[in-house]
């Protein structure tokens, strides 16, 4: 089955620390992008990719970083610059990265910092 | 800039009634609108999309939507609730500014609950 996998589910972070969350696609689909949710918020964009080894942040991508190394991967790191880490952080992809195009959505990872 | 604004961020009905959740946008150029769905602790999954033609969008589960370009509006609907119904329903907009890349920008969200 086509789609995207993101992992962990769920992830605990300490003080101080990075963490890196996985996002992997077997859609063949060139965009990546991940997005924060917080509730009552709606979704906020924090990095995309439309081809490998290339990105661009989004609205919010102070305290984060990626990579994009090989079209079906886009992995977030977490970092401890990041002051208020805890949402809920949903990986997507499209065909092209076109606007007419929809986003494929992962499972999603929650992050909590302990 | 482009905007989207869901009036309402909690909507209840009774099983069998209509739903209708509000979504207004903010656009300078024709926009492409979508709908999404979204099911505790899960991904979005898309219900429907304007983009070009015909401004009536049906979609999956029964909803359908309508692109009003003079209300800058695009309300989702279905005629009978499901329990199944009860989610988070996300509209967005594709950011057509700048490098573009298909990113979207989202409204805030409408929890719909169904009612027994």
């Amino acid at each position: 089955d086509g789609g995207i996998t993101q992992s962990p589910k769920y992830l605990f972070r300490k003080e101080g620390q990075n963490v890196t969350l996985s996002c992997e696609q077997n859609l063949n689909h060139d965009a990546m992008y991940w997005y924060r949710q917080d509730p009552g918020q709606g979704l906020r964009l924090i990095y995309y990719s439309q081809i490998v080894n290339d990105f661009q942040k989004g609205d919010i991508a102070e305290g984060y970083s990626v990579s994009r190394e090989k079209k079906e991967s886009f992995p977030l790191t977490v970092t401890s610059a990041q002051k208020n880490p805890t949402a809920f952080y949903l990986c997507a992809s499209s065909w092209r990265g076109q606007p007419n195009t929809e986003a494929f959505f992962g499972q999603g990872t929650r992050l909590t910092v302990v | 800039a482009q905007s989207v604004t869901q009036l309402g961020s909690h909507v209840s009905v009774s099983e069998g009634a209509l739903v209708l959740l509000r979504c207004n946008y903010s656009s300078s150029v024709p926009p492409y609108l979508f709908w999404y769905v979204q099911y505790p602790n899960q991904g979005l999954q898309l219900l429907l999309k304007y983009t070009t033609g015909a401004t009536l969008v049906k979609g999956i589960n029964g909803f359908e939507a309508e692109f009003k370009k003079s209300e800058t509006s695009f309300h989702l609907t279905k005629p009978s609730a499901h329990m199944s119904d009860a989610a988070e329903y996300f509209c967005a907009v594709s950011d057509l500014t700048g490098n573009q890349g298909g990113k979207l920008i989202f409204g805030q969200g409408t929890e719909l609950s169904v009612k027994p």
